[in-house]
């Protein structure tokens, strides 16, 4: 089944804990992407990538890192969470830059107390 | 920069009746797509429809349908007979070109949706 994974799904954590988390595709798409979810604000996107070890900055790149070492996989990095990264993230992927067809993951609600 | 715009913030509905959720555009492109998403409670992402800016017939998916203005900027999201299973977020979108032929999806607030039995 064609299907974009994240985890953890739900992460309760302080702030200043280092913190990951992972997306997984296995369509064998070159594009992939980050968002966070916030009441009021939509979808936002944090950081996205064309292909291995190419990635960019979104609109909302600040306090995240991503890498891209290998086609299927597209962590989130928190390197010092704080409180104002509390949010629904999602991971998408889709064939080729177009995201005309893209696919969104599960989502993964963080809280940063 | 495109920019998307829901003005309802939550809609109240009686089961079987349609329900129309607003949206407007702003873009300079001439070429663009909009989405609308469902977002359940459950908190997935669900693709509904699909409207491109040539496409010269409006969008229908089933008890979706797309009402597209062009010259108005608007691209309404029409659910007909709708089913208490329609209770969602909605989310109007649209495709923004990045650099380098990239794509990324810019979204609006969203539109609460509950259908009352």
């Amino acid at each position: 089944e064609a299907q974009v994974t994240q985890n953890p799904r739900y992460l309760i954590t302080v702030t200043g804990k280092k913190l990951t988390v992972t997306c997984s595709q296995n369509m064998n798409h070159e594009y992939m992407s980050w968002y966070r979810q916030d009441p009021g604000l939509g979808l936002r996107q944090i950081y996205y990538s064309m292909n291995v070890e190419v990635t960019d900055k979104g609109d909302v790149p600040e306090g995240y890192k991503v890498s891209r070492k290998e086609k299927r996989n597209f962590p989130l990095i928190l390197e010092s969470p704080s409180p104002n990264q509390t949010s629904l993230y999602f991971c998408a992927s889709s064939l080729g830059a177009s995201v005309d067809e893209q696919y969104f993951g599960p989502g993964t609600r963080l809280t940063v107390t | 920069a495109q920019k998307i715009t829901q003005t309802q913030p939550g809609m109240f509905v009686q089961e079987k009746e349609a329900v129309t959720l607003d949206c407007t555009y702003d873009t300079s492109d001439q070429s663009y797509g909009l989405f609308w998403y469902k977002q359940p409670s459950s908190g997935e992402m669900i693709f509904l429809i699909y409207q491109g800016s040539y496409d010269e017939q409006n969008a229908t998916e089933g008890r979706y349908s797309l009402n597209f203005q062009k010259a108005r900027k608007s691209a309404n999201l029409v659910i007909s007979a709708s089913q208490l299973g329609d209770s969602a977020m909605y989310f109007c979108a649209m495709r923004e070109d990045l650099i380098q032929g990239a794509q990324k999806l810019v979204f609006g607030q969203g539109t609460r949706l509950t259908i009352n039995p």
